[in-house]
């Protein structure tokens, strides 16, 4: 089945730091890919929406010049968490849809806790 | 606008039965489902895209009543594999929603021994 990537799977930073997080698409193109946030045992929760070639797509309350998106090619998006606090530590994942079937491949997820 | 699971947990002998049921509040266009490991990304399962459909994924299978704006997931003969928390993800008929996702709150599944 498809594959999706994410890097890194965890990552521990200071109050204040940047983290950016990849999300790679391995064996197939993504025009579209998504990126969610899952705090403990709750749902996932769409941040927003990422298209090749444009701006991201922001769900409401979500700050996007907090959470900055970049949409690079066909198998590339990532996820900048500027001046990271407390509070944004969270489960970070991210998915694609391929652009020859209607499936939503997730990937692993990245851990972030913010000290 | 977030669908809405039921039940929140079951608990489940190897070999017993279970269903899910999600259940949205909009007209759907497609429903998928996923399952969640603890710690891990949720994998997966199904999409069920036509009022009516039936989908099967070894004993796990599903059906998706668009009428009445729900599906419903069915665990026949539970393994202990199928422990994990289940999500539907549902997609509405809005031309600017396509591919995004609301999830449900998710089911916990616990299979015992």
């Amino acid at each position: 089945g498809a594959v999706v990537s994410q890097h890194p799977s965890r990552v521990i930073c200071k109050s204040g730091t940047s983290v950016k997080i990849e999300c790679r698409s391995l064996d197939f193109q993504a025009t579209t890919m998504f990126w969610y946030r899952q705090f403990p045992k709750q749902s996932l929760m769409l941040m927003a929406t990422s298209n090749e070639g444009s701006k991201a797509t922001y769900e409401q309350g979500v700050e996007k010049d907090k959470f900055l998106i970049n949409h690079a090619s066909l198998t590339l998006s990532t996820l900048t968490v500027t001046s990271a606090h407390p509070e944004d530590s969270s489960f970070y994942i991210c998915s694609a849809i391929a652009r020859t079937s209607y499936e939503q491949y997730f990937g692993p997820g990245t851990r972030l806790t913010v000290t | 606008q977030q669908p809405v699971q039921s039940p929140q947990a079951v608990i489940l002998r190897e070999g017993e039965d279970a269903v899910i049921n999600c259940s949205s509040s909009k007209a759907l266009y497609s429903v998928h489902w996923y399952r969640q490991k603890h710690g891990e990304a949720p994998v997966f399962l199904m999409i069920l895209l036509k009022g009516g459909e039936q989908k099967g994924h070894d004993k796990i299978s599903a059906s998706f009543n668009e009428k009445k704006q729900q599906s419903s997931l069915y665990l026949t003969a539970s393994q202990l594999s199928y422990s994990g928390t289940y999500f539907c993800g549902t997609e509405t008929l809005t031309t600017d929603s396509w591919g995004k996702f609301q999830f449900g709150a998710g089911t916990q599944v616990v299979v015992t021994p």
